[in-house]
């Protein structure tokens, strides 16, 4: 089974400043890994999908990057509505895996 | 537009069954891979299983394997997940999601509770 790790594991931020999580996998998986968000009491959401392509109607200031075993999702200036949980996802090699998400609060 | 809508979730006992279903609707369902997602009350995602668009291949976490069975019907444009022998760890939301390419989750149905407890 492929292991996600994800850091931080929570992170406050001032609105504006830019925030990157990163995720590694214990092999690597190519670039089959998508990034989701997650607001308390509603289901995920896709914001990025293999690595660095973003879903349609996804805000710009949302992007990711990486390939192999390393993995980043950056958001450039925060926004207050972007608190939430943040999940990697490896959808490469079954069982599918996620991380142990990132939760970002606002300041 | 996409809508998946789960049901089927509730309080069973441990060693008990259920079966959850999801209706899709706003897409052809006999296009698209189909996932179970869950999550225990506080905790992050666990995938659960996943089937392809005319069930030729169907996956399980270990630890689902031999307890839950994955189906779907397409002509009920309907998902499905029966779950037998169920413990209190098997207690959380869980989730539909569509498979885009490649089995990521492009959409999410809002979710259905299962507690397993005495």
């Amino acid at each position: 089974e492929i292991v996600l790790t994800q850091s931080p594991d929570f992170q406050s931020v001032t609105p504006k400043e830019k925030v990157t999580i990163t995720c590694r996998a214990s092999q690597s998986i190519g670039n089959g890994l998508h990034w989701y968000q997650q607001k308390p009491d509603q289901s995920p959401k896709v914001l990025i999908k293999f690595a660095s392509q973003s879903f349609s109607g996804v805000p710009s200031r949302f992007s990711g990057s990486g390939s192999g075993t390393d993995f980043t999702l950056t958001i450039n200036s925060l926004e207050a509505e972007d608190a939430a949980t943040y999940y990697c996802h490896q959808s490469s090699t079954f069982p599918q895996t996620f991380g142990q998400g990132t939760k970002v609060e606002i300041k | 537009e996409v809508h998946l809508v789960e049901s089927g979730g509730g309080l069973v006992k441990p060693g008990g069954s259920l079966k959850l279903s999801c209706a899709a609707s706003g897409f052809t369902f006999s296009s698209y891979s189909m996932n179970w997602v869950r999550q225990a009350p506080g905790k992050g995602l666990e995938w659960v299983s996943s089937i392809s668009r005319t069930s030729t291949y169907i996956y399980y976490a270990d630890s689902m394997k031999g307890r839950f069975t994955i189906s779907r019907d397409n002509a009920k444009n309907s998902l499905y997940l029966q779950m037998n022998s169920l413990r209190p760890e098997d207690t959380a939301v869980y989730y539909c999601a569509r498979a885009g390419d490649g089995w990521y989750g492009d959409f999410w149905g809002q979710g259905t509770l299962v507690t397993v407890s005495s």
